[in-house]
């Protein structure tokens, strides 16, 4: 089976410029998160959807980022302007709904660069 | 709100030699505590959860953890480490009804030496 799949795995841009980060989870799972991670701050989370609903996103550093679930299999985060200090990895990840499983399977991440 | 630390940044160790990475959370009620790795470019895999029950976990690639309320702990153990074992490991916490929210540690990075 196919993971989370997260698109693209690098990106340079330049200040000012508007970047999507895209995040296909794995099938039949129903919890969608965006995690960032930065050395300073480490894996802090963003925003979490459930059936495809934004359940918390206290996490969203600013107006400047949105995160969107449109259906059950992709999600975009996206930021503009972008700013160095975004500069991060993006991770997503997906689970089933339910605690009891507690497993977040993670994608390989977003590397972001900002200059 | 709920928190973990890892005090440890870096840790070194032999190939063959034990290991225990810690981790304390807080949280007023019994947590869902579990520990998960980061191998360099990758995204994280679950390595062992506890939920409730017996306090000591078996994880996959022969790694354990024990639960210890009275020292809001979770630490991480194995007997003997292999070099592929190098990696960032991340303990994290999860609350009841937060759904599969996790609130992660710091990370604390294994350096295996041969």
């Amino acid at each position: 089976d196919a993971g989370v799949i997260q698109s693209p795995r690098h990106e340079v841009t330049e200040m000012g410029q508007e970047v999507t980060l895209r995040c296909k989870p794995i099938s039949g799972h129903n919890s969608l998160f965006w995690y960032r991670q930065t050395m300073m701050r480490g894996l802090e989370l963003l925003i979490y959807f459930n059936n495809n609903v934004p359940i918390d996103d206290s996490g969203m550093p600013e107006d400047r980022f949105s995160a969107k679930m449109p259906n059950a299999s992709f999600s975009t985060l996206k930021i503009q302007p972008s700013e160095p200090r975004d500069s991060a990895v993006y991770f997503c990840a997906s689970s089933l709904g339910q605690l009891n499983t507690g497993e977040l399977f993670f994608g390989e991440g977003s590397r972001l660069t900002v200059l | 709100a709920q928190s973990v630390t890892q005090p440890d940044i870096h840790i070194t160790v032999s190939e063959g030699a034990s290991l225990e990475l810690r981790c304390n959370y807080s949280y007023g009620a019994t947590p869902y505590l579990f520990w998960y790795v980061q191998s360099p470019g990758q995204g994280l895999q679950l390595l062992l959860k506890y939920f409730s029950g017996d306090t000591l976990v078996q994880g996959i690639k022969g790694f354990e953890a024990e639960f210890k309320r009275s020292q809001s702990s979770f630490n991480l153990r194995k007997p003997s480490v292999h070099w592929s074992d190098a990696a960032e490991y991340f303990c994290a916490v999860g609350i009841t009804g937060g759904g599969n929210k996790l609130t992660f540690g710091t990370g604390t990075q294994l350096k295996v030496e041969l």
